[in-house]
């Protein structure tokens, strides 16, 4: 079964200073890895995801991830961090195939500092 | 582009009690789903539909909870009667197939307190 884990349930930073949060992965197939936002009293929306490809995956805002497959990882990083990015972030997994299933990790909440 | 829309928005009930969300999913996409998200938790999927049939509802509780999506567009999920611990956020979700690398658009959710 496939699952995501996400360390922590906080991280802050000052503004300007690079944003690491960290997601590790187990599936049993090559999987897709997406990272989704929350921002205050919104839906979920897509930063990134990789499928296929280039393991570095450009997302909106800045953001970006690298598909490790040997350490089982897509980490999400983003040089440097500026007020707007406070908000909750999920990594999820899912597998190909018809009707696969997206499972999320348990969220990350990013504080900017000023 | 219509994003998904869910009603109502909160909804405070007494444990046992029944209650029912609605979720109208972007036009022309396939695959709903809806997720239970509670408190300092990651959304957890209940069940998921393509066009008006069930693909996975195995996470569920069948005793209690019900969904349907009727005519492949709009769903309805409802619970009865209500426990203290399915105090969450309920949110909608679509996609246009359920291939596993889709992009999922997610409702802005239904926060229910059950008291």
């Amino acid at each position: 079964a496939q699952s995501v884990t996400q360390l922590g349930s906080h991280v802050s930073v000052s503004e300007g200073a690079l944003v690491l949060l960290r997601c590790n992965y187990s599936s049993s197939v090559p999987p897709y890895l997406f990272w989704y936002v929350q921002y205050p009293n919104q839906g979920l929306q897509l930063l990134l995801k990789y499928t296929t490809g280039a393991t570095l995956v450009k997302g909106i805002n800045g953001f970006e991830a690298e598909f490790k497959k040997s350490e089982t990882s897509f980490h999400l990083t983003k040089p440097s961090a500026h007020m707007s990015d406070a908000a909750e972030y999920f990594c999820a997994v899912s597998e190909s195939g018809a009707n696969s299933k997206l499972t999320f990790g348990k969220g990350i909440t990013l504080s900017v500092r000023p | 582009e219509a994003g998904v829309a869910q009603s109502p928005r909160y909804k405070i009930i007494e444990k046992r009690q029944s209650v029912a969300f609605w979720c109208n999913p972007i036009s022309g996409h396939a695959t709903l789903y809806w997720y239970q998200q509670i408190l300092g938790q990651g959304p957890k999927l209940l069940i998921q539909f393509q066009n008006n049939g069930v693909v996975d509802d195995s996470q569920l509780p069948k005793d209690r909870f019900s969904a349907e999506r009727l005519k492949g567009v709009d769903s309805t999920l409802k619970i009865q009667p209500a426990k203290l611990e399915d105090s969450a956020v309920y949110l909608c979700a679509s996609s246009f197939g359920s291939t596993g690398n889709e992009k999922l658009f997610f409702g802005s959710g239904t926060q229910l307190s059950v008291l």
